[in-house]
């Protein structure tokens, strides 16, 4: 089946320490996002990239950044996380910028910063 | 810029009953709607969608009311299930904003036996 995955599914890194979270997709979509979504809230747009054009968000941290080497998969990169930076993190494919078009969601990657 | 609520934050329904949960929006150029369902642990699951030019849209047990004079969206579940116990969003896209979506704060829907 066409999907989102996401790997690993849990994470734990130390304060400081660098940390990458991966998306890969089958379904051939243009777009993909990364949001990252807070116990007990809702998820929140950090990024997303329009195929290899990346597309930041005005208020997420330079903390966070992204890579995608091709269409299938995309990174998270966390250079130097902090205890608030624990949260899940969710990618999310689109066929088209441009198209008024539903979101897939992947199941997320927990982070939990030691 | 696009702030989406909710009316309720925890709603709870018998089961076999039916369920409503309300999202309000407030860019009168939002076009484009969608309700996603989100389990414990896992990622938002697609639901149903609805694009301005329409009122009302109907899935599989599931409704979706658009009301754009008063910025209100709904999302009704016939015959509420154990299984649609979860987390609701609403999330709401805007003219020329391309496909980014602005999420609600979500609705906790507990079903009881």
């Amino acid at each position: 089946d066409a999907m989102v995955i996401q790997n690993p599914r849990y994470q734990v890194t130390q304060f400081g320490k660098p940390v990458t979270l991966s998306c890969s997709q089958t379904l051939n979509h243009n777009v993909m996002y990364w949001y990252q979504q807070k116990s007990s809230q809702a998820p929140k747009l950090l990024f997303h990239y329009y195929d290899k054009d990346f597309n930041n968000e005005a208020d997420t941290p330079d903390n966070f950044q992204s890579r995608r080497p091709n269409t299938s998969f995309c990174f998270l990169d966390i250079r130097s996380p902090g205890l608030g930076d624990a949260a899940m993190y969710l990618c999310a494919t689109s066929r088209d910028r441009a198209l008024k078009d539903t979101q897939y969601f992947g199941p997320g990657t927990r982070l939990t910063v030691l | 810029g696009e702030s989406v609520g909710l009316h309720l934050p925890t709603l709870s329904v018998q089961e076999g009953d039916n369920s409503i949960i309300n999202c309000a929006y407030s860019n009168s150029a939002s076009d484009y709607f969608i309700w996603y369902k989100q389990e414990s642990g896992k990622g938002p699951q697609f639901i149903i969608d609805i694009r301005s030019n329409m009122d009302k849209r109907q899935g599989q047990r599931v409704t979706v009311l658009l009301n754009k004079t008063v910025k209100h969206l709904s999302l009704q579940i016939a015959a509420t299930q154990p299984g649609d116990s979860a987390v609701y969003f609403c999330a709401v896209s805007i003219t020329g904003g391309g496909n980014k979506l602005t999420f609600g704060t979500g609705t906790q829907l507990k079903v009881e036996l």
